[in-house]
């Protein structure tokens, strides 16, 4: 079964609030996360990503936090926009192997 | 540069029927992967590629082929299609595991 899984399948929030995206793993020995866009009709984009070393990382607009002890990483999207709307999946990769596991995604809707 | 490029972005195949779908990176990655991704589902993947001449099953190979005979294409071949077939396809390249970039995908029907 899979080992990436996010809590919530959608999620709708305000435009211009904070967006908290959530998705935990199972593998202890996974040692690298990513977060990924698709937008309609595209293939996923890369937004950021994260490795098991650190807690925290910082984009434009985006921070991605890692708690190794509960196996959970989340994605912030802060004020969020109307182009911020899409499917949000996380993946991970598991130390040694030579591919990534993808969660289910969640579906990020933005209100005007 | 194009980045990765799938063809076609569009196919509607017969029970049985075989077909090929194409892909092709200019970034000169070594890794090449497909992945299926399927209504309201995250990705599942199909085969990869560390290299020319090297391929390997990924979660759910069965019904598929793979060949990657130089570093640029990495063709994903359906011998006999099946209902079960119908998704969306993606093709992604890597320099190294981190960082897929992925084509805009092929969506096949197979009725």
């Amino acid at each position: 079964g899979e080992s990436v899984g996010l809590h919530l399948p959608t999620l709708s929030v305000q435009e211009g609030d904070n967006s908290i995206i959530n998705c935990a793993y199972s593998n202890s020995a996974s040692d690298y996360f990513i977060w990924y866009k698709q937008e309609s009709g595209k293939g996923p984009q890369f937004i950021i990503d994260i490795r098991s070393n650190m807690d925290k990382r910082q984009g434009q607009r985006v921070t991605v936090l890692l708690n190794k002890t509960v196996k959970h990483l989340s994605l912030q999207i802060a004020a969020t926009q109307p182009g911020d709307s899409a499917v949000y999946f996380c993946a991970e990769n598991i130390r040694g192997d030579y591919k990534l596991s993808f969660g289910a995604g969640t579906t990020v809707t933005v209100r005007a | 540069n194009a980045g990765v490029t799938q063809t076609p972005k569009f196919r509607i195949l017969k029970i049985g029927q075989s077909m090929t779908l194409q892909c092709t990176q200019d970034m000169n990655h070594n890794y090449m992967y497909w992945y299926r991704q399927d209504p309201g589902m995250g990705l599942k993947l199909i085969y990869y590629s560390v290299g020319a001449g090297i391929t390997d099953k990924g979660e759910v190979p069965n019904g598929y082929n793979v060949s990657r005979s130089t570093t640029e294409d990495f063709p994903l071949r359906l011998e006999l299609a099946a209902p079960s077939q119908t998704s969306v396809y993606f093709c992604a390249s890597s320099y190294s595991l981190e960082k897929l970039f992925f084509g805009s995908g092929t969506q096949l029907s197979v009725l």
